[in-house]
């Protein structure tokens, strides 16, 4: 299985910052990465898929960039309703393999 | 925009079985690999399976296999999942899942998850 290493675990943010976390993949994967953000209750959303599109309806603000094994998502002027948990998901091999996530505390 | 209907909660004692829906809106139900995700209770995202309803072809976690079994029926654009033997360690929210038009697992509408609680 292609393993998904997350960092980091867990951040805290202000609004107005640039937030940075990164996905390593144990294997290439090539540019099939997408990231989601869930809130505590809630399903996961997709915000970035094949590593550098932005979903439909999402912020501008997202942004994600990387190929092969090292992924990166950003969030520039970070807001209260980022806050959450992000997770990263390979889908170039099956078993299909998400991260631990990064919690983002705003 | 698609709809992705689950029921909300399962109770189930352990030994007993039990099949989970997912509904959805969308005209491509047939042609697209619809998926099923675990989260345990405080826990991360984990695939377990998805299914093709055009042909039934499906694809697996290997953790899962012979665990627990996917299905659909296309004339009613509904997925399922299901059990024969439940455990206490299958307590989980379990959504379903349908890709963004274009990809295979870029999950872009999500049920809002059936919580399954097992115990005795």
């Amino acid at each position: 299985d292609i393993q998904m290493t997350q960092s980091p675990s867990s951040l805290s943010a202000s609004v107005g910052d640039r937030v940075t976390m990164t996905c390593q993949a144990s294997q290439d994967v090539r540019r099939f990465l997408n990231w989601y953000h869930q809130k505590p209750g809630k399903s996961p959303k997709l915000l970035i898929y094949s590593a550098a599109k932005l979903e439909t309806g999402g912020p501008s603000r997202f942004s994600g960039s990387g190929s092969g094994t090292d992924f990166t998502l950003t969030i520039d002027n970070v807001q209260p309703e980022d806050s959450g948990t992000y997770y990263c998901h390979q889908y170039d091999e099956v078993p299909y393999t998400f991260g631990l996530g990064t919690n983002l505390e705003i | 925009e698609v709809r992705v209907e689950q029921p909300g909660a399962e109770v189930k004692k352990p030994g007993e079985s039990l099949k989970i829906s997912c509904k959805s809106s969308g005209s491509r139900f047939s042609d697209e690999w619809i998926a099923w995700v675990r989260q345990m209770p405080g826990k991360g995202l984990e695939w377990m399976g998805s299914i093709y309803p055009r042909n039934s072809d499906t694809k697996y976690n290997p953790t899962f296999r012979g665990q627990v079994t996917v299905s659909a029926d296309k004339s009613v654009t509904t997925a399922y999942l299901q059990w024969t033997s439940l455990k206490a360690s299958d307590t989980a929210m379990y959504y379903c899942a349908t890709p963004r038009s274009g990809t295979s697992a870029a999950w872009d509408n999500w049920g809002p998850g059936t919580l399954v609680s097992v115990s005795s």
